[in-house]
């Protein structure tokens, strides 16, 4: 079965520093993909980044990038220059499945940036 | 504008009284999906819809029950609701295929009393 974990319940980073939000996967499928979401205090859900198990190059979408590493199936988020704007829950997320069919969210990190 | 629509925001009610959360997509999309949201759990599917009259359990379906009969449209019907279903839930929907995000509506909180 498709699992996500991300081990840090809460991360402190200080203002303008970069910060790395830790993401592993288990899946047996050979194609997925990864996706991270944003969900700040007002409660809706931001779509950040997406990641191929294909795609040679990791992700990048601005300030976000994502460092893939397929062989230890992690698929961490990085934070550069954070911002106070940045304090929320972070999800991590996987798509797999013929269709796409199975979507599956791990239990989140609340990220706090320090002004 | 591109959006999913969730109706209602909040409610509270109380132990089995029927209700009906509705969702709303405006993108065409073929996929659609149910998720609640726990402390410490993140978000699990209750339910999915590949396409029209295509629904299917995800992890969480007990207690829930789901209808598309339009691809826009994919209310979650709560038949005898309990308080263990009080809860965060949100609606998404997209494309189907591994490259595709979903897109979440603003999300709908229950309280079951």
């Amino acid at each position: 079965a498709q699992k996500i974990t991300q081990t840090q319940p809460g991360m402190f980073v200080q203002e303008k520093e970069a910060v790395t939000l830790d993401c592993t996967y288990d899946t047996s499928d050979p194609s997925y993909g990864l996706f991270w979401y944003k969900q700040p205090s007002s409660g809706e859900m931001i779509f950040l980044i997406y990641q191929g198990s294909y795609d040679q190059q990791n992700a990048t979408e601005g300030r976000y990038s994502l460092n893939f590493q397929k062989a230890r199936k992690s698929a961490n988020l990085v934070i550069s220059a954070s911002q106070l704007g940045d304090s929320a829950m972070y999800f991590c997320a996987m798509r797999d499945g013929p269709y796409g069919q199975n979507f599956v969210f791990g239990p989140g990190t609340r990220l706090s940036v320090l002004p | 504008e591109a959006q999913v629509t969730q109706n209602p925001r909040y409610l509270i009610t109380v132990t089995g009284k029927k209700l009906t959360v509705t969702c709303s997509q405006n993108m065409n999309h073929e996929y659609m999906s149910w998720y609640r949201q726990d402390p410490g759990l993140g978000l699990r599917q209750i339910y999915y819809s590949m396409n029209v009259e295509a629904t299917d359990k995800g992890d969480v379906p007990e207690g829930y029950k789901v209808s598309r009969k339009e691809k826009r449209n994919f209310p979650l019907i709560l038949e005898s609701p309990s308080p263990n279903q009080t809860s965060l839930y949100f609606c998404a929907s997209s494309l189907t295929g591994i490259n595709q995000p979903q897109h979440f509506g603003d999300g709908t909180r229950l309280s079951i009393l």
